[in-house]
């Protein structure tokens, strides 16, 4: 089974500067997506970014983008320009379509993220 | 708005009752997911049904069912509630459920906060 771990309960950042929250997974497949998801005090989940595990490119997405080391298990984001609206709580997720034939997320367990005016 | 919609925005029931949540997905998404997030257990994924059939089963409770019906609208239901089904219950659709990292992105709907007293 995959396991995806955040083990980074709570980050702060001041507005404007860049933040970086970790993730690792656990896999023993090739072939994956990993996802970063949003989820504000409005509790409304939102999609920030997605990564195909067979692409090397890093993901973008804005002031949104992503370190992904394949090799490590690993798969970070890294919000620049930090503004007030960024604060949320961000879930990494991962997903393996390929097998089982079916697209079920596995979430980590959240990382809280206050933006500092 | 992810375009996903969610009935009852809060349920507040009593232990013992059956309760149902109704999700309609985004327009031209066949697949429909359903998650629970719960302080103890985060976001765990519960079942998936692409295009009216069950597709996968996640964590989901024998006192859980749920169903999609022809015009891809999905309901979950929930029965013999206990104090600890109290959550929020969330929605997510995507196009697919293929394997295609585009079309197999989720979307999420608001989600219904349930209250079991």
């Amino acid at each position: 089974a995959q396991t995806v771990t955040q083990s980074q309960p709570e980050m702060s950042v001041q507005e404007a500067e860049t933040v970086t929250l970790s993730c690792t997974y656990d896999t023993s497949e090739n072939n994956y997506y990993l996802f970063w998801y949003k989820q504000p005090p409005s509790r409304q989940m939102i999609l920030v970014i997605r990564q195909e595990a067979y692409k090397q490119q890093n993901a973008m997405e804005n002031r949104f983008s992503v370190n992904f080391q394949k090799a490590a298990k690993s798969f970070s984001l890294k919000i620049s320009d930090s503004q007030l609206g960024d604060t949320a709580m961000y879930f990494c997720a991962f997903m393996n379509p390929f097998t089982g034939a079916n697209s079920k997320l596995t979430f980590g367990k959240g990382i809280t993220l206050s933006v500092r005016p | 708005d992810s375009g996903v919609t969610q009935t009852p925005k809060h349920l507040i029931t009593a232990t013992g009752q059956r309760v149902t949540l109704r999700c309609s997905p985004r327009s031209g998404d066949l697949s429909v997911y359903w998650y629970q997030q719960s302080l103890d257990q985060g976001l765990q994924f519960l079942i998936q049904y692409y295009n009216g059939e069950e597709r996968a089963k996640g964590n989901i409770l024998e006192r859980f069912s749920a169903q999609q019906f022809p015009d891809l609208h999905s309901e979950l239901n929930l029965s013999s509630l206990e104090l600890g089904d109290s959550a929020l219950y969330f929605c997510a659709s995507s196009e697919g459920g293929q394997g295609d990292a585009l079309t197999d992105t989720q979307y999420f709907g608001p989600g219904t906060r349930l209250t079991v007293l």
